[in-house]
């Protein structure tokens, strides 16, 4: 079954800095990986994908991701953190029937002035 | 455009009483999701619909029915609430022919049971 671990439950992070969020997933077959933030009070929102191609992803709102396949991973990245990237992300795995998607349980983003 | 539409957004019920969530999305997603969150378990999936007049279990379906109304719409009922489905509760929804578009959420409801 397709499964995906984030280890961390909290990444603090000074602003400024560059931010790594962590993200390693067990799929049979290839892997389609999702990024997804959610502030407070609000649902998900997407913010990037991997299907196929090169291993560097870009998204939204300056975040990229990368995806190491002999390392099953696929984490989160932003050269510079902004207060405002302060939120809860989610990693989450497409299923192998291609309906549903398998979250994370999350990890905690603090960005601290 | 509004997107995907949860209502309620707060709920307080008894144990023991009955409730439909609601969801609205203006899309024309054929795909739709319920959800719940809960702290430290990421998001749970209850039902989905793939497609207008289909409903299948997900994760945790006890203690839930839906309904696909229609294409734009997809409740969630619980029939006799309990404490353990105090939770936040997400409904999404996915245009379908490309599995690998993604799901676009609603603001949840929240839901407490006494």
């Amino acid at each position: 079954a397709q499964s995906v671990a984030q280890p961390e439950d909290q990444v603090n992070v000074a602003e400024g800095n560059p931010l790594t969020v962590k993200c390693t997933y067990s799929v049979s077959g290839n892997p389609y990986l999702f990024w997804y933030v959610q502030y407070p009070n609000r649902g998900l929102q997407f913010l990037l994908k991997y299907i196929t191609g090169d291993n560097l992803v870009k998204g939204s709102y300056g975040f990229e991701a990368e995806f190491n396949k002999s390392q099953t991973s696929f984490h989160l990245k932003k050269p510079s953190a902004l207060v405002s990237d302060s939120a809860l992300y989610f990693c989450a795995v497409r299923d192998v029937y291609g309906n549903k998607l398998v979250f994370g349980a999350g990890t905690i983003l603090r960005v601290k002035s | 455009n509004a997107g995907v539409t949860q209502t309620p957004k707060f709920q307080v019920l008894k144990t023991g009483q009955s409730m439909t969530l609601q969801c609205a999305q203006d899309m024309n997603h054929n795909s739709m999701y319920w959800y719940r969150q809960d702290p430290g378990m990421g998001l749970r999936l209850i039902y989905y619909s793939a497609s207008e007049g289909t409903t299948d279990k997900g994760e945790v379906p006890n203690g839930y029915n839906v309904s696909r109304l229609n294409k734009r719409e997809f409740s969630l009922r619980l029939e006799s609430a309990a404490p353990s489905q105090t939770s936040v509760y997400f409904c999404a929804s996915r245009i379908s022919g490309d599995s690998n578009q993604p799901q676009h959420f609603g603001d949840g409801t929240r839901l407490s049971i006494l």
